[in-house]
């Protein structure tokens, strides 16, 4: 079964310019998690879906930051116009959704890692 | 709101070795998961245990343990006979039980095994 797959694994952008990060969730899952991770710091939520539906954006950035799932499966998330500070590692995960540790366990892609110049 | 403490910043120990990993949270849930996820260099997050907290056995999986102490609230990751590819950064992380929640993560340890 293939994993959480992330894309770009890398980019470097100056600051100002629009950036955005595509995630693809493990097949089946219905909720999906965009984490924010700076260097040496466990990830942060940014905003988790539940299918189509954004059910937690309150860490979310608006004023630059935005994201989408389309037919609740693919997810981008964009900055625009980016920062210095923003240079991080972006985190998607996924998990089934359901009662069930199991299911609500969440799995992560390898990240993009972002460098703002 | 829930934070979560490891409280070693860095640990290193000899292949072969055992190495106890600590985590502690606070929470006024009652409802809830622990896990153990780790991140060698190459970035991708793995999980490595998981532990629901309304079960008093501790689980294990292989040679990773976990020692739960609910009414501490101590999650302390155990690893026995320690390899080079245990070598990575290790989160520890609640989540409240129920609709999906969010992942809270602590600081991380940074666990290296020597040969």
């Amino acid at each position: 079964e293939a994993g959480v797959v992330q894309s770009p694994r890398y980019k470097i952008i100056e600051k100002k310019q629009p950036v955005a990060f595509w995630c693809n969730p493990i097949s089946g899952h219905n909720t999906l998690y965009w984490y924010l991770q700076n260097l040496g710091q466990g990830p942060e939520l940014l905003i988790r879906y539940e299918n189509e539906e954004a059910v937690d954006d309150s860490q979310l950035p608006k004023d630059r930051f935005s994201a989408e799932r389309l037919k609740g499966v693919d997810s981008t998330l964009k900055i625009q116009p980016a920062e210095l500070g923003d240079s991080a590692v972006y985190l998607c995960a996924s998990s089934l959704g359901g009662p069930a540790i199991q299911q609500e366990t969440q799995y992560f892609g390898p990240g993009t890692r972002l460098l703002v110049l | 709101a829930q934070t979560v403490t490891q409280s070693q910043p860095e640990m290193s120990v000899q292949e072969a070795e055992t190495v106890t990993l600590s985590c502690t949270y606070d929470t006024s849930e009652s409802n809830y998961y622990l896990f153990w996820y780790k991140q060698p260099p190459s970035r991708q997050m793995i999980l490595v245990i998981r532990q629901e907290a309304y079960k008093q056995q501790n689980a294990t999986e292989n040679r990773f343990s976990v020692n739960f102490q609910k009414a501490a609230k101590s999650f302390s990751l155990k690893i026995s006979d320690s390899q080079l590819g245990d070598t990575a950064m290790y989160f520890c992380a609640f989540m409240k039980r129920g609709g999906a929640q969010k992942l809270v993560f602590g600081q991380g340890t940074r666990l290296t095994i020597n040969p």
